[in-house]
């Protein structure tokens, strides 16, 4: 079982609509949870990055949360645009030693908006 | 401000033949390195990563190695593609282990 569990698999939404996309994972203790967009055949790029302290951290339209007792994150895309259609990775960086620092990458929600 | 560049983007092989990734990083010293592949479905999985000139760390054991001969430069090798070698391999740098990672464009490597 993955320790980072992403879901939808897949979402298609209407251009100017919002979406969320969630992120459950296992991974304890954990030291930050990022979110990463990736274009088809691109390399992603990060949008937010938090620890486990932080609740919400916003970048322009994308908002990402964090409840770290319930282990859940959320990443809501508001007023949806064409240019937002990509796969969205949820990371987890687990915290302590050897194996247990390493990023659990899970495998993505891919989001198409639709004119 | 800085950049990754990786090459090529494209990369068509046979079975049985040697590769060579390399990925440069401009505008930072000293940065973490890393090498990823992409499977088709699945996560990314790290390959390699480097905190230093000389110093690499493997993660998963395969047909593939790497070596950092400069600071700023990430090489990843092969002597002999195999097909499961096939896949999307991703450059990427970071300034710790614990900030955001920036990628580069990937290598679509097909090994036939």
């Amino acid at each position: 079982k993955n320790q980072v569990e992403q879901s939808p698999q897949s979402l298609i939404i209407l251009e100017g609509k919002n979406c969320t996309l969630q992120c459950n994972y296992t991974v304890s203790p954990f030291s930050n949870l990022r979110w990463y967009k990736q274009d088809t055949g691109r390399g992603p790029v990060s949008l937010t990055i938090m620890t486990f302290s932080e609740n919400t951290k916003s970048n322009g339209r994308y908002t990402a949360t964090l409840d770290a007792d319930t282990k859940q994150s959320s990443l809501h895309i508001t007023a949806s645009q064409l240019s937002d259609s990509a796969s969205y990775i949820c990371v987890v960086r687990g915290l302590g030693a050897g194996n247990n620092r390493k990023l659990i990458w899970g495998l993505g929600t891919s989001l198409a908006v639709n004119p | 401000s800085q950049t990754i560049h990786q090459w090529p983007a494209t990369l068509v092989q046979p079975v049985g033949s040697p590769l060579s990734l390399e990925c440069t990083v401009e505008g930072t010293s000293n940065p973490n390195l890393y090498w990823y592949r992409q499977a088709a479905g699945r996560g990314l999985q790290l390959l390699f990563y480097s905190v230093g000139i000389g110093q690499i760390s493997s993660e998963v054991p395969q047909n593939l190695s790497a070596s950092r001969p400069q600071d700023r430069q990430f090489i990843l090798s092969s002597k002999k593609l195999l097909l499961s070698d096939s896949g999307f391999y991703l450059c990427a740098w970071s300034v710790s282990e614990n900030t955001e990672a920036f990628f580069g464009q990937g290598t679509r490597l097909t090994v036939v």
